[in-house]
């Protein structure tokens, strides 16, 4: 069965400082990865999109890892904002004849003034 | 703004009633994915449709049925509400090829449906 797992289910982190999001995945057989922002009560924002042979990917203060290998991912935020309060879903993709995306439960980040 | 709009935003329903939720797909985007998120969960995939056919199911019973039109919108159709039923319902849109491709994928704001 495909699964995401993040890690930590919540964080909170003081304005300025930073952080990084976990995900380790068992999705066969794997296309990309992605990580997503959420805000409460919002649809998910794309953040990243990494495939197979891409391990890094920066989109401003956020860069995601990829290690295909061991099946993990992570995603760095970089001098926190009090935006950035949200949660952050890690989204796997697997190449199954049609298109289907397996979701993490997302870990809930709060950054504090 | 993604180019994805759902309606209506808000909803309640009651037990046995039925729902449909309406999803209009970024321009150019032939793929539309409907997704279920409970409170606190990650989304669940309901089903996907590709140019007006449906091309993938999660598990969801039948009950749970969808319809894309010509110009790539599309319905999302609930019958015989369940309490479990409440939760908030994603449209997704993306080009050829959708999730595996590596396209990118924008989702609309959902519709929040409180079944009671």
């Amino acid at each position: 069965k495909n699964q995401v797992e993040q890690s930590p289910q919540s964080l909170i982190i003081l304005e300025g400082k930073n952080c990084t999001l976990q995900c380790n995945y068992t999705v066969s057989p794997f296309s990309n990865l992605r990580w997503y922002k959420q805000d409460t009560g919002r649809g998910p924002v794309s953040l990243t999109i990494m495939t197979f042979s891409e391990n890094t990917k920066s989109n401003g203060r956020y860069t995601a890892t990829l290690d295909a290998d061991t099946k993990q991912s992570s995603l760095h935020i970089t001098a926190s904002q009090l935006s950035d309060s949200a949660s952050y879903i890690c989204v796997v993709s697997a190449n199954s004849g049609y298109s289907t995306l397996t979701f993490g439960k997302g870990t809930m980040l709060l950054v504090s003034p | 703004e993604t180019g994805v709009t759902q309606s209506p935003t808000h909803l309640i329903k009651t037990r046995g009633q039925q729902v449909t939720l309406r999803c209009s797909s970024q321009s150019g985007h032939n793929t539309v994915s409907w997704y279920q998120q409970a409170l606190g969960q990650g989304p669940q995939f309901i089903f996907q449709y590709y140019r007006e056919e449906e091309n993938g199911r999660g598990n969801f019973p039948p009950r749970f049925s969808g319809l894309q039109f010509p110009n790539y919108s599309s319905e999302l159709n609930v019958n015989a509400l369940e309490l479990d039923d409440s939760a908030l319902y994603l449209c997704a849109s993306s080009a050829k090829g959708g999730s595996s491709s590596g396209n990118t994928i924008y989702f609309g704001e959902g519709s929040w449906l409180t079944v009671v």
